[in-house]
């Protein structure tokens, strides 16, 4: 099965400064998602990323997916307290109909 | 614009127990599915339909059972519940097996404590 790797498991930022989330996969990805939560909350949806090197931006946060479709990156710009929470990267694999399997996350905190 | 819904969003159950989660999806989805989120761990799927036929299985033990009715919301129940079912359980929708722009739309989820 695929398994997702997430890199840092946590990071303490400060605010105004820059983060960058790592998420992997020991198999091509085909649809990666990027889910925001925050502790004993839902799922809120960031971005999807599809095509091989692929990069979306919203707001402050961009996401790419490299070439070879096996490794995405969750950049956050000037971070901000809103920030904070866990980053959940989530993929389809190859030979599922839907369902998403996730990576194990990563906590942000931002300090002041 | 209307989200998953699903209820309740917190439940507390003795050992032994049953227990049913329901989850209402976007209107116009078409397929569900039901995660399991123990504390400090990644979501795991546990089942999935499509027009109200399994479309998927994950790990879900035998003590559960879900269904998806006519109106597209979803069931989970869950019998004999064990200390170790305590978990936040999360229903997402879908059109189709996840296309489109966010693919999947989770609700809040439910918490369940088994005491």
């Amino acid at each position: 099965s695929q398994e997702l790797e997430q890199s840092p498991q946590s990071l303490i930022v400060q605010e105004g400064k820059n983060l960058t989330i790592n998420c992997t996969s020991s198999k091509t990805l085909y649809g990666l998602y990027w889910y925001k939560q925050k502790y004993g909350e839902g799922l809120i949806f960031l971005m999807m990323l599809q095509k091989g090197g692929e990069e979306k931006s919203h707001e402050k946060i961009t996401a790419k997916l490299d070439e070879k479709k096996q490794q995405s990156s969750l950049h956050i710009t000037a971070s901000q307290p809103s920030h904070a929470g866990i980053y959940l990267c989530g993929a389809k694999p190859t030979d599922s109909w839907g369902k998403l399997q996730f990576g194990a996350g990563t906590q942000v905190v931002v300090t002041p | 614009a209307a989200g998953v819904i699903q209820s309740p969003r917190h439940l507390i159950k003795e050992k032994r127990e049953t227990a049913t989660l329901k989850c209402y999806p976007i209107p116009r989805h078409d397929t569900v599915y039901w995660y399991q989120q123990g504390p400090g761990q990644d979501p795991q799927f546990l089942i999935s339909f499509y027009e109200k036929m399994q479309s998927d299985k994950g790990s879900i033990p035998d003590r559960f059972s879900a269904q998806q009715f006519s109106d597209y919301h979803s069931e989970l129940n869950m019998s004999s519940l064990e200390l170790g079912d305590s978990a936040l359980y999360f229903c997402a929708s879908s059109l189709g097996p996840g296309q489109g722009r966010a693919g999947y739309t989770f609700g809040s989820g439910t918490r369940l404590t088994v005491v």
